[in-house]
Parts: structure tokens; C-alpha cells; sequence
């Protein structure tokens, strides 16, 4: 069966610490790897990741993906308490066209306390 | 530019009652996903629309939910009659039909059967 696993499931960082989230997955089909960042209400799209080795990067985030591994780290540099949120680590699966089935991961609870 | 709605935000009902949760997708995208995620566990993928047709209802858990989208326009996610396990929060996404898009979620309608 197809699965995404994340880790930590949660974590506590002061503001300033450097934090590492970590994903791994085990699909069938693979076609992308996404992030979200999900506050309150609707996940945020972060990055979507489907080359190896290739770091994309959006101010203090980044993510690379590693394809020999099956895994995914998304960093998170300098936190603030607006980093604060449950982070999710999504592949996406299927043989063709424009579509996003997404398996996800449980998520990891991150805590940015001031 | 208008997200994805989804309503209600919240329904409390009861066993063996009905529900019927919408989803407005983003204006112009084809593609059109309802996700649930139940407590403690992952969101999982329910099924999955291209404009008006089912592209992939793998994710349906048994034949009390129902959904549609006529005219490929809205959804609507129709639980008759309700049990306490379908208690959880179900999103709806959406996504262009085109290859390397992310799909955008919306704030989720959290179900609660009593």
C-alpha cells in the first residue's frame, strides 16, 4: 500500500533555531512530492518538488527532494512565531494527465515559541 | 481571484441524519478533489472530478456518500444517512487541468455526527 511518513510528528523550536522536517514515501507511481503549510484552516501550497538533488527555495523554506532515498527534508531557517503550523508532506500518484491524487502524510506539528 | 469555498465550516449532526457539504472550485479549473481527514490520521483522497465526470472514486468509502458536480461547475458531497465514523474534516481542492500544477485547498467543512 502506498504511504507518506513524516518526522518528527511534532516540535518545539524557540524562534531563531533552524528546523529540518523530514518526509518519506513509499508509491507506486510517483509523479511529485508537495509541502503545505496548514495554519488554521486551508493547507498553503509551499513547494512541489519531482527532480532529484534540485533545492527550490522561497525565503526562509527550502526543500529538496532524493530520489534514490524516497525522501523529502523541507527546511525552515531563522523561525519566527509565524512559522508556527502543521507542515505536509503530499505525493502525488498516477500514470498520466493533470491530475494531482495526493497521498499525504500524518503532518508535523511545528511550535515556534517566542 | 477568488479561492476554493467550501460550505457550511462546520454541521453538527446527528446519526442517520443527512449532510450535504459544497465545494466552488477556483473559476476555470477542471479538475476538482474532496479529501477528508479523520482525527489522528492522514487526509485521505476521496475521489476525484474532471469537469463534470468521475475521473477516479477509489477513495469513496461505501455507498453513503455521494457526489456530483453538474455542469462541472460546484460540487456537492452528500452523506445519507450518517454514521459516527464519517465525523472528520473534508476538503475540497481544485487544480487546472495541466501537468506540474498544484491543486489549491480550501478551509475544509468539519463534520461532526453525534
Amino acid at each position: 500500500e502506498d504511504k507518506v511518513v513524516q518526522s518528527p510528528l511534532s516540535l518545539v523550536v524557540h524562534e531563531g533555531d533552524t528546523v529540518t522536517l523530514n518526509c518519506s514515501y513509499e508509491v507506486t507511481n510517483f509523479r511529485s512530492l508537495l509541502w503545505y503549510k496548514q495554519e488554521k484552516k486551508a493547507p498553503t501550497f509551499l513547494f512541489m518538488l519531482t527532480s532529484s538533488g534540485i533545492e527550490k527555495k522561497s525565503g526562509r523554506l527550502s526543500s529538496i527532494l532524493d530520489k534514490k532515498e524516497l525522501s523529502s527534508i523541507l527546511n525552515i531557517t531563522a523561525t519566527q512565531t509565524g512559522d508556527s503550523a502543521i507542515y505536509l508532506c503530499a505525493v502525488e500518484e498516477g500514470y498520466g494527465g493533470a491530475t494531482n491524487k495526493l497521498i499525504f502524510g500524518t503532518g508535523t506539528l511545528l511550535a515556534v515559541q517566542p | 481571484e477568488a479561492g476554493v469555498t467550501q460550505f457550511p465550516s462546520h454541521s453538527v449532526i446527528e446519526k442517520g441524519q443527512t449532510v450535504t457539504l459544497r465545494c466552488d472550485p477556483i473559476s476555470g479549473h477542471d479538475n476538482l478533489y474532496w479529501y477528508r481527514r479523520v482525527m489522528g490520521k492522514e487526509i485521505k483522497f476521496l475521489l476525484h472530478f474532471v469537469k463534470e465526470s468521475k475521473q477516479d472514486e477509489s477513495g469513496m468509502p461505501n455507498n453513503r456518500f455521494l457526489a456530483e458536480r453538474t455542469g462541472g461547475t460546484y460540487s456537492t458531497l452528500k452523506v445519507q444517512p450518517a454514521e459516527l465514523e464519517d465525523s472528520g474534516v473534508y476538503f475540497c481542492a481544485s487544480s487546472p487541468y495541466r501537468a506540474g500544477t498544484e491543486a489549491f485547498f480550501g478551509q475544509g467543512t468539519r463534520l461532526t455526527v453525534v
